[in-house]
């Protein structure tokens, strides 16, 4: 099964600084996919995110951004000018096409925003 | 998120009784899933569907079983709830092959307290 790490349990940073989550996974695959959820208090699971793992090009969304290293096997997220807002759980997912399209998430990591 | 439902919202049970949770859609996704929460262990695949009455297990599967008899509804069942099914469960739905990259919609989850 593919392992996906997330090495910091909580973070904290104030508001409009950048912050950059960590998430390393383990595949011997070639073709996948890998995601960023946002999990607020309200518990709903919101994507922040999503990186074709063919596609060399980091993706972006508006303050969000990611910094793919597929050799690394490494997938972080920058949050840039924070807001209150962004303060949530963030979950790193792996999916591999195979095995009915199944993400396996990191344990995650928790943001505060402060002001 | 409009276009999937979970029921109950929360519950709570007594040991060694069964109880079913109800995922609804109406976006016509093939794929469907069942994950658990817990605080230290992010989201872990319980069950999966990939079509009317194709299912496969999770990561966690063990005391739990599921049925799809329609496209729209995937039930969760604990046959003989135990304190340790204790958490947060949410359905989720995917596209699955047409467009994996999409990722999953999640419902707003049901917290289910096993006493």
């Amino acid at each position: 099964a593919q392992t996906v790490t997330q090495s910091q349990p909580e973070m904290s940073v104030q508001e409009a600084e950048t912050v950059t989550l960590s998430c390393t996974y383990d595949t011997s695959e070639s073709n996948y996919y890998l995601f960023w959820y946002k999990q607020p208090p309200s518990r709903q699971m919101i994507l922040v995110i999503r990186q074709e793992a063919y596609k060399q090009q980091n993706a972006t969304e508006n303050r969000f951004s990611v910094n793919f290293q597929k050799a690394a096997k490494s997938f972080s997220l920058k949050i840039s000018d924070s807001q209150l807002g962004d303060t949530a759980m963030y979950f790193c997912a792996f999916m591999k096409p195979l095995s009915g399209y199944a993400l396996n998430f990191g344990k995650g990591t928790s943001l505060l925003v402060t002001p | 998120d409009a276009g999937i439902t979970q029921s109950p919202r929360h519950k709570v049970t007594e040991t060694g009784t069964p109880v079913t949770l109800r995922c609804h859609q109406t976006e016509n996704h093939r794929y469907m899933y069942w994950y658990r929460q817990d605080p230290g262990h992010g989201l872990r695949l319980i069950h999966y569907s990939y079509g009317v009455k194709d299912t496969d297990k999770g990561e966690v599967s063990d005391g739990y079983s599921v049925s799809r008899s329609k496209t729209e509804d995937f039930l969760l069942t604990l046959e003989s709830a135990t304190s340790s099914q204790t958490s947060v469960y949410f359905c989720a739905i995917s596209e699955g092959d047409r467009n994996p990259s999409y990722g999953y919609t999640f419902g707003s989850g049901t917290r289910l307290t096993v006493v």
